[in-house]
């Protein structure tokens, strides 16, 4: 049962220090998609990989967050240094095809709820 | 840009009585619309998507939806209600005009379902 698998699931940290959010696409699929999710903003997309090249970023924090694709079976999402406004639930999600074709939806991961103190 | 509306925080029904949940879309080229489902603490599932051909569409769990052109809204529907379909539902639009496209949300509207 091919799923997207997102580590750690749970992660509390404090205020200043380091995180670094995981996710493994599903095999094939060379779509991944980052999202944030909290009750005021709900769903906001933060960055986007097509063939591990970051095609959208733009709603991304530039000044503490990255996001990479070291490889095609690893997306990662970092914050540096973390603020406790970033406590949110941050999803990854994969999909096949590049977004066209009759393959296009996106499949999402469990999620990390990230909380900073 | 592309963006989609959620009119609807919430959407009370009872169960065994019909549901529609509301979405409109705003894309500049042609859109590939798609309803999503999550439950507590989980991640989304996907539901049901339009391409292209009928307006509408069936996916999951009974649920169907009907994409109309002209008032650029795709409602999510399901004839008789569940408790078990309790859930937050989010209409999602990638406009497949140019080589590949971003997946952007609705706000979500919560669905409350009761016996």
């Amino acid at each position: 049962d091919a799923r997207v698998t997102q580590t750690p699931r749970h992660k509390v940290t404090e205020m200043g220090q380091e995180v670094t959010m995981r996710c493994q696409p599903i095999l094939g699929h060379n779509t991944v998609f980052w999202y944030r999710q909290t009750m005021m903003q709900g769903l906001e997309l933060l960055a986007y990989f097509r063939n591990r090249a970051p095609l959208d970023d733009s709603g991304m924090p530039k000044d503490r967050f990255s996001a990479e694709m070291p490889d095609a079976t690893l997306a990662t999402l970092k914050i540096q240094p973390s603020e406790p406004r970033d406590s949110a639930v941050y999803f990854c999600a994969s999909g096949p095809d590049g977004g066209r074709g009759m393959n296009t939806e996106a499949f999402f991961g469990q999620g990390t709820r990230l909380t900073v103190v | 840009a592309q963006s989609v509306a959620q009119p609807e925080d919430q959407v009370n029904v009872a169960e065994g009585n019909p549901l529609t949940v509301k979405c409109t879309y705003s894309v500049s080229g042609n859109p590939y619309l798609f309803w999503y489902v999550q439950y507590p603490n989980r991640g989304l599932q996907f539901l049901l998507k339009y391409i292209t051909g009928d307006n509408l569409v069936k996916g999951s769990y009974g649920f169907e939806a009907e994409f109309n052109k002209s008032q650029t809204s795709f409602h999510l529907k399901k004839p008789s209600a569940l408790v078990s379909d309790s859930a937050l539902y989010f209409c999602a639009v990638r406009d497949i005009t140019g080589t590949a496209s971003k997946l952007t949300f609705g706000t979500g509207t919560r669905l409350q379902v009761t016996l």
